[in-house]
């Protein structure tokens, strides 16, 4: 069975600070990455998605994740830290079943950004 | 192209009754997900339908249901309401077409269980 654990529930950083949010997961086969952001009382927006090629991914709203097979990890970072990154960051597995889909997410990490 | 949406977004139940959530999916979507949120279990899948077909079962009671129509737009059923239903519903649509899927989400139902 697949999974995936988010290191550090509750993470903050000041405006302008390096963030890092780190995702590990367990798979038997090469699977299929995400992030995905939650702003509060919002649906799950996708910020970036690792499936194959370049191990560096570059998404939305200046952040980069490196998938890193040896080390069965793809840590979320971006550079500078703005206040409105403030949500819940999602990291998921998805691997192609038989039939359909699964996604298989993390328990999420919390970023708060402080001034 | 507009997003996946959900109605209602809020909802108040009492124990022992059922309800009704209902997604749209963005246009030429046919795979329609549906997960729970909650504080304690994070986000859980409960099943995938596409081309009105379930695909993919998570493990929930069967008093989880759902539904999929001819035009993709989904419905999830609760029977027999219980205190741990309240969450947050979310539905998720991709192409559902061969091969890994980028899932979009809606924003959600709140389900609030009294």
């Amino acid at each position: 069975a697949q999974s995936v654990t988010q290191l550090g529930s509750h993470v903050s950083v000041s405006e302008g600070a390096l963030v890092l949010l780190r995702c590990n997961y367990s798979s038997s086969v090469p699977p299929y990455l995400f992030w995905y952001v939650q702003y509060p009382n919002q649906g799950l927006q996708l910020l970036l998605k690792y499936t194959t090629g370049a191990t560096l991914v570059k998404g939305i709203n200046g952040f980069e994740a490196e998938f890193k097979k040896s080390e069965t990890s793809f840590h979320l970072t971006k550079p500078s830290a703005h206040m409105s990154d403030a949500a819940e960051y999602f990291c998921a597995v998805n691997r192609l079943g038989n039939y359909g889909q699964n996604f298989v997410f993390g328990p999420g990490t919390r970023l708060s950004v402080l001034p | 192209k507009a997003g996946v949406t959900q109605t209602p977004r809020y909802l108040i139940k009492t124990r022992g009754q059922q309800v009704t959530l209902s997604c749209s999916p963005i246009s030429g979507h046919r795979s329609v997900s549906w997960y729970q949120q909650t504080p304690g279990q994070g986000l859980q899948f409960l099943f995938e339908y596409f081309s009105e077909t379930q695909r993919n079962k998570g493990n929930f009671p069967g008093r989880f249901s759902g539904r999929q129509f001819s035009n993709s737009r989904s419905e999830m059923n609760v029977s027999t309401l219980e205190l741990g239903d309240s969450a947050l519903y979310l539905c998720a649509s991709s192409q559902g077409l061969a091969g890994v899927q980028t899932q979009y989400f809606g924003p959600g139902t709140r389900l609030l269980v009294l």
